[in-house]
């Protein structure tokens, strides 16, 4: 299997519970952020984003929080599914080509 | 399906050999980069490009270069592969506008023994 994610942060959550995935960013001046997906195997995905002028946005049984004086972005995940299973990591972008990606979070869902 | 396909999931090469890894996008996008993904450090930037035959230098670039001849393959070259590029390599393409992310392959997974 993957090696990447040996030494990540885990967050062992029961099917059905809420789950919430924290992560710090870097730079006061970013002003678009996004959270991706990577299951074991495969590239990563974008789930959601969120622009510097919102708090919170919604998806389908995700949301993304955002608290620019801490400097802290949140995912919560709803009614967590064994498919949620999965490295979750946040970027952020300063109006640049070029995103900071964080080290990323493994989410492990027990049944 | 839009996709960004790397041609090899896993490889396995010696010391000093010359790596060519492959990576295709077929949505047209204007930037395609390369990073690699080790853990404990996330994803870090190699070499991107923002048009056919541009390149730019990333937060990592020694001994690697890169090559955009045509617009949908953006290749990654080592030139004399070392231990410690042993990694997960990740291409990704974007539009011109980067917003909305990234495009990301499904990562070649390199080991230099």
């Amino acid at each position: 299997g993957e090696s990447v994610g040996l030494h990540l942060p885990t967050l062992s959550v029961q099917e059905g519970d809420n789950s919430i995935i924290n992560c710090a960013y870097s730079n006061s001046a970013s002003d678009y952020f996004i959270w991706y997906k990577q299951e074991s195997g495969k590239g990563p995905q974008f789930i959601i984003d969120i622009r510097s002028n919102m708090d919170k946005r919604q998806g389908q049984r995700v949301t993304v929080l955002l608290n620019k004086t801490v400097k802290h972005l949140s995912l919560q995940i709803a009614a967590t599914q064994p498919g949620d299973s999965a490295v979750y990591f946040c970027a952020e972008n300063a109006g640049t080509y070029k995103y900071i990606f964080g080290t990323g979070t493994r989410l492990k869902v027990l049944a | 399906d839009v996709k960004v396909t790397q041609s090899s999931r896993y490889l396995v090469k010696r010391t000093g050999e010359k790596v060519f890894l492959e990576c295709v996008q077929d949505m047209d996008h204007e930037n395609m980069f390369w990073y690699r993904q080790d853990p404990g450090l996330g994803l870090r930037l190699i070499y991107f490009s923002y048009d056919v035959k541009m390149k730019e230098k990333g937060d990592i670039p020694e001994g690697y270069s890169v090559s955009r001849e045509k617009k949908e393959r953006f290749s990654l070259i080592l030139e004399s592969a070392s231990t410690n590029q042993t990694s997960m390599y990740l291409c990704a393409s974007a539009p011109a506008t980067t917003l909305r992310g990234y495009t990301f392959g499904s990562g070649t997974r390199l080991t230099v023994v």
